[in-house]
């Protein structure tokens, strides 16, 4: 079955770019008409979807994160990624990668912790 | 867009039956039929529990049930266990997905 894991710097300065890989394995990225997507929940807070991206490389974000926020999918190495510019202490969460555009979500990876932090 | 309204928390004896509810809008919950319920346990990826409000995906348990109402989506859990405890998130999509602020269910 589909699996999905997250990678990427731990730690990020504030005002730099973060940035994390989703690697999916046990399937390919481009099979089946599927929307990949990123996810983000700050300690002791709620899930917030950040955006997704189709296999052609349509995209849709968050309108609140929109102007910051950049997804692409790189089919060779089934992989999709995200950007997240100017980042600040609220950026501060676990970032999650899952297969779905939110109808629904499944499955998911096991997350990444990113710290904003100088 | 605000996030759903969920309950901060609920609580149940084993075997007992609890149910969460979803508040949304007509531009959300009430207009389309692709609500889904998470479960996550501390530490741990959310797990997709229902989808489209009331399918269950192979694997979950019969125990778990969705529905919706209007502009409000539910998850009931009947007979419940103690693994159940955990937080719930409900999800609508409305052009693009929306959370709820999530559910601690607390088996007593």
């Amino acid at each position: 079955q589909v699996q999905l894991q997250e990678s990427g710097p731990g730690l990020v300065k504030p005002s730099q770019t973060l940035s994390l890989t989703c690697t999916v394995s046990g399937g390919s990225i481009s099979s089946g008409s599927y929307y990949w997507s990123w996810i983000r929940q700050p300690a002791g807070k709620g899930l917030e979807w950040i955006g997704r991206i189709y296999t052609s490389g349509s995209t849709n974000y968050n309108p609140s994160l929109k102007s910051r926020v950049t997804i692409s999918v790189d089919t060779s190495k089934n992989q999709f990624s995200l950007k997240l510019s100017s980042v600040t202490a609220a950026d501060t969460a676990v970032y999650y990668c899952a297969r779905g555009g939110g109808r629904p979500f499944d499955p998911w990876g096991q997350g990444t912790l990113v710290t904003v932090s100088s | 867009q605000s996030a759903l309204t969920q309950p901060r928390s609920v609580s149940g004896s084993p075997g007992q039956s609890v149910t969460i509810s979803c508040t949304g809008t007509s531009s959300d919950v009430g207009g389309y039929n692709y609500v889904s319920w998470y479960q996550q346990h501390p530490g741990k990826a959310p797990k997709l529990m229902i989808y489209d409000v009331s399918k269950r995906p192979s694997g979950v348990p019969d125990r778990f049930s969705g529905s919706k109402s209007g502009n409000t989506a539910s998850l009931t859990i009947s007979g419940l266990q103690a693994e159940d405890e955990a937080d719930y998130y409900c999800c609508s999509y409305a052009g693009s997905p929306l959370f709820g602020g999530g559910t601690k269910l607390t088996v007593l």
